[in-house]
């Protein structure tokens, strides 16, 4: 059974840029497509993008100017970088294994924008 | 980007009763690519519904999924305690991939 972790800090700096990784487990990184998908506060969940073992990326373009999603198949984990932080950007930010609809969810990890 | 609307905002139910929740796109899904998912307190989302109408692995066939075009609805048969969660819908047909705001299924 594949699982998801999310590692990364919990708070971080306006203007700051933040890392994510996910680990993933019980599965291989390269036969699957996988993206980060986020929550704010009481708001619905936003697609940010996704990564592909052939380098192939996709992002939401409310983002794209702001985000990366990159691959390290040698560790079997994936992670995102989002830049320019605001407070806006708070959010529980979920990685998963999908290219379409999402099947597996990490279980999420909360991160804050404030100074 | 297609965005999706989900009605009612919350549902009050009975254990036993049956639930339909729906979601309304602002354009047409290619290929119906509508999922469900559903998402209790503190938890991630799990996915319940695709394509419409294709349960994932392991959940119960109470969960059922219809529609097409811009109209689709989760329909929950006999709500069971496990069943009172929030409910989001995702389509993927056309990229930016969204969600609705979500359906709230409580307990009456």
């Amino acid at each position: 059974q594949v699982r998801l972790q999310e590692s990364g800090p919990g708070l971080v700096n306006p203007s700051e840029t933040l890392s994510l990784i996910c680990s993933v487990s019980g599965g291989s990184i390269t036969s699957h497509y996988w993206s980060w998908i986020r929550q704010p506060p009481g708001k619905k969940l936003e697609w940010i993008g996704y990564v592909f073992n052939t380098g192939s990326t996709d992002y939401n373009p409310s983002l794209k100017s702001r985000v990366s999603i990159s691959m390290d198949t040698s560790k079997n984990q994936f992670s995102l970088n989002v830049d320019s932080l605001s407070v806006t950007d708070t959010a529980v930010y979920y990685c998963t294994r999908g290219f379409g609809f999402v099947d597996v969810w990490g279980q999420g990890t909360l991160v804050s924008v404030s100074s | 980007e297609i965005v999706l609307t989900q009605s009612p905002g919350s549902l009050s139910l009975s254990l036993g009763e049956r639930a339909t929740l729906s979601c309304r796109a602002s354009q047409t899904i290619p290929n119906n690519y509508l999922a469900w998912h559903q998402q209790k307190p503190g938890q991630a989302p799990r996915l319940l519904i695709y394509e419409t109408s294709s349960r994932a692995a392991g959940i119960p066939d109470r969960f059922v999924g219809s529609g097409s075009g811009t109209d689709f609805t989760l329909t929950i048969t006999r709500l069971e305690p496990e069943d009172f969660a929030v409910y989001y819908c995702q389509q993927y047909g056309r990229s930016p991939r969204t969600f609705g705001q979500g359906t709230r299924v409580e307990i009456k």
